[in-house]
């Protein structure tokens, strides 16, 4: 079975300064990683996927991650935020494609 | 436009009272799943549908059913709902070869 630890709950910065949300996940096969963003009242939308390849995957809105295999993490990063960032990130694995286990969330809090 | 649409988007209800919460897509997608979301756990599947007429559990289908009759259309039906189903819910989908799902705008359920 595969879990997902998000370690932050709410992340609080400033605008422009850069940002780092963790995910940490566990299992005993492959798997592929996503981050996901839910805005206020909104709908899941993917922001980026790790599935194989470069361990450094580039995503919308500015936002890449790092696989690292060795540590089983999928850490978000974005250099600079801006105020529409502030969102609900959700890190998700799935083996074989089927089922998402997600984490359970980190609020991300941008503040001018 | 590819879209995966939920009915009703919100809806408040009493114990006990049968509802059916409906998702479609225009995708042609083979595989669709449900999964509810709570604060602090994520999002969880509830069910999952490989293919028209095929159905599995998730992790906590306990209370809830459903059926795949067509290949668009995944509801979600609670028989006799409580209030510990009060939550938000997804419908998913995607495409048998691919690893991305596809997120509904989600339906607020309240039982009272």
């Amino acid at each position: 079975a595969q879990s997902v630890t998000q370690l932050d709950s709410q992340v609080p910065v400033f605008e422009e300064a850069p940002v780092e949300l963790r995910c940490n996940y566990s299992s005993s096969v492959s798997v592929y990683l996503f981050w996901y963003v839910q805005y206020p009242n909104q709908g899941l939308q993917l922001l980026l996927k790790y599935l194989s390849g470069s361990t450094l995957v580039k995503g919308i809105n500015g936002f890449e991650a790092e696989f690292n295999k060795s540590q089983t993490s999928f850490h978000l990063r974005k250099p600079s935020v801006h105020i529409s960032d502030t969102a609900e990130y959700f890190c998700a694995v799935s083996a074989y494609g089927n089922k998402l286990v997600f984490g359970a969330g980190t609020i991300l809090r941008v503040k001018s | 436009e590819a879209q995966v649409t939920q009915n009703p988007r919100y809806l408040i209800t009493v114990t006990g009272k049968k509802l059916t919460v409906t998702c479609s897509q225009n995708m042609n997608h083979e595989y669709m799943s449900w999964y509810r979301q709570d604060p602090g756990l994520g999002l969880r599947q509830i069910y999952y549908s490989m293919n028209v007429e095929v159905t599995d559990k998730g992790d906590v289908p306990e209370g809830y059913k459903v059926s795949r009759k067509e290949k668009r259309n995944f509801p979600l039906i609670l028989e006799s709902p409580s209030p510990n189903q009060t939550s938000l819910y997804f419908c998913a989908t995607r495409h048998g070869g691919t690893d991305t799902q596809y997120f509904g705008p989600g339906t607020r359920l309240t039982v009272l």
